[in-house]
């Protein structure tokens, strides 16, 4: 059985670019969280979503953000116009259900540099 | 909101050495509580996790109890190996939810 796939493992982008961070869940979990881990920090919930719907989104940042988990593929975070303080490992976990004894599984991260 | 806080790092131990890490939490109800760990480059993993008072998860050498009266869920282990060099991560998510909150992170180093 596949993890959590993750890719790209590295990205690089300038200043102004598009980021675009697909995660692939565990195959038969309907349930995707994304997680942001600054430098010489701990994760910080950004969004949850079950397939096709957000459910949860507290977490992420009110502009440039954005996040979606379609019926077919991966889920996608996008980050338009990245800046410098975007540089971050960005998780991504998939579970088979909500609740506080399901275990999430997570991917090995994107990295993503801005320069 | 919910929150966790961590012991401060970096830890260095010689192998064999007794391991505490120490975690904590503020929470409004009833939450589930996990340790993870992250090797370097990669993504976490599930240590343990205990889901009600003074539950005791294990694995690998590795303990904590959930101490509901003292808001506390300490990692411990007897006896390190170097192979357990990593960063811990103590975390919680409430009955009714999903979402994780995560402490600051432990970086572990363990020397031969």
């Amino acid at each position: 059985n596949a993890g959590v796939m993750q890719n790209p493992r590295h990205l690089v982008r300038r200043r102004g670019q598009e980021a675009r961070l697909r995660c692939s869940p565990v195959k038969g979990h309907s349930h995707v969280y994304w997680y942001r881990q600054l430098p010489e920090e701990g994760l910080k919930f950004m969004v949850y979503l079950q397939k096709e719907n957000i459910i949860d989104e507290s977490g992420m940042p009110k502009e440039r953000f954005s996040a979606e988990f379609p019926k077919e593929g991966p889920s996608i975070l996008r980050i338009q116009q990245v800046v410098r303080g975007d540089s971050a490992a960005y998780f991504c976990a998939s579970s088979t259900s909500q609740g506080a004894n399901t275990e999430a599984f997570f991917g090995q991260g994107t990295r993503l540099t801005v320069v | 909101g919910d929150s966790v806080t961590q012991m401060e790092g970096p830890v260095t131990l010689s192998e064999e050495a007794f391991l505490t890490i120490n975690c904590t939490y503020t929470a409004t109800g009833y939450p589930s509580l996990f340790w993870y760990v992250q090797y370097p480059g990669e993504g976490l993993q599930l240590l343990l996790k205990a889901t009600k008072a003074d539950d005791k998860g294990s694995n690998k050498g590795f303990e904590a109890t959930y101490r509901k009266e003292t808001t506390s869920f300490h990692l411990e282990k007897g006896s390190v190996q170097v192979s357990d060099s990593a960063v811990y991560f103590c975390a919680l998510t409430e009955t009714s939810g999903s979402r994780l909150t995560f402490g600051e992170g432990t970086q572990l180093t363990v020397n031969p």
